[in-house]
């Protein structure tokens, strides 16, 4: 079956860590995006990339960073610098940005 | 900084009544807009898309677009419990690949 994977579900983070969550889609997609969503909120845009080795910041980019070194994979790094990471983040991808995203089911990021 | 405006409710539409959302956007050379459901805890999945001026009809739900007024609207027919859930409106940037979202409406629909 063709979708998007994301690992772990649950990811715990201590002060000062990096954490790295994991992001692969079999569905031969060219763009990706990885989007933070706080409770109650919306969706906001981290980091996206529309083809190998080539990614943009999105609105809130700091204290993130992302790689894109193969088609199937978009992982997301939450650096130290990220003073509030607790948040649900999810990851998707698309064939064409006009046409629907595809989801991943999500990590609960949070802070020991 | 583009922006998608969407009142955040919690919007209260008792059962088989018409629930209606909306959204505005700030981008005007957007062409590409989207509603997204999302249920508690789960990924949002689409409700609809549309491209041109005007509705979009697709089962119960009935997209509205207008692009010179820079709103897009959800309406939602002979609501049902399965209904409630979280809207997010969506809109591709004109100008690049990014897909801004809204900060959704909490759609609640009574018995």
């Amino acid at each position: 079956d063709g979708g998007i994977t994301q690992s772990p579900k649950y990811l715990f983070r201590k002060e000062g860590q990096n954490v790295t969550l994991s992001c692969e889609q079999n569905l031969n997609h060219d763009a990706m995006y990885w989007y933070r969503q706080d409770p109650g909120q919306g969706l906001r845009l981290i980091y996206y990339s529309q083809i190998v080795n080539d990614f943009q910041k999105g609105d809130i980019a700091e204290g993130y960073s992302v790689s894109r070194e193969k088609k199937e994979s978009f992982p997301l790094t939450v650096t130290s610098a990220q003073k509030n990471p607790t948040a649900f983040y999810l990851c998707a991808s698309t064939r064409d940005p006009n046409e629907k995203l595809f989801f991943g089911s999500g990590t609960q990021l949070s802070v020991l | 900084q583009k922006e998608v405006e969407q009142n955040s409710g919690p919007l209260s539409v008792p059962e088989g009544a018409i629930a209606s959302l909306n959204c505005t956007y700030s981008d005007r050379g957007s062409q590409s807009f989207f509603w997204y459901r999302q249920y508690s805890g789960k990924s949002p999945e689409l409700i609809m898309s549309i491209y041109s001026n005007g509705d979009k009809e697709d089962g119960r739900f009935t997209a509205q677009l207008n692009k010179a007024s820079q709103y897009v609207s959800l309406l939602i027919r002979d609501s049902q419990p399965s209904d409630s859930a979280t809207y997010l409106c969506a809109v591709k940037d004109s100008s690049a690949s990014k897909i801004i979202f809204g900060s959704g409406t909490r759609l609640s629909i009574r018995p």
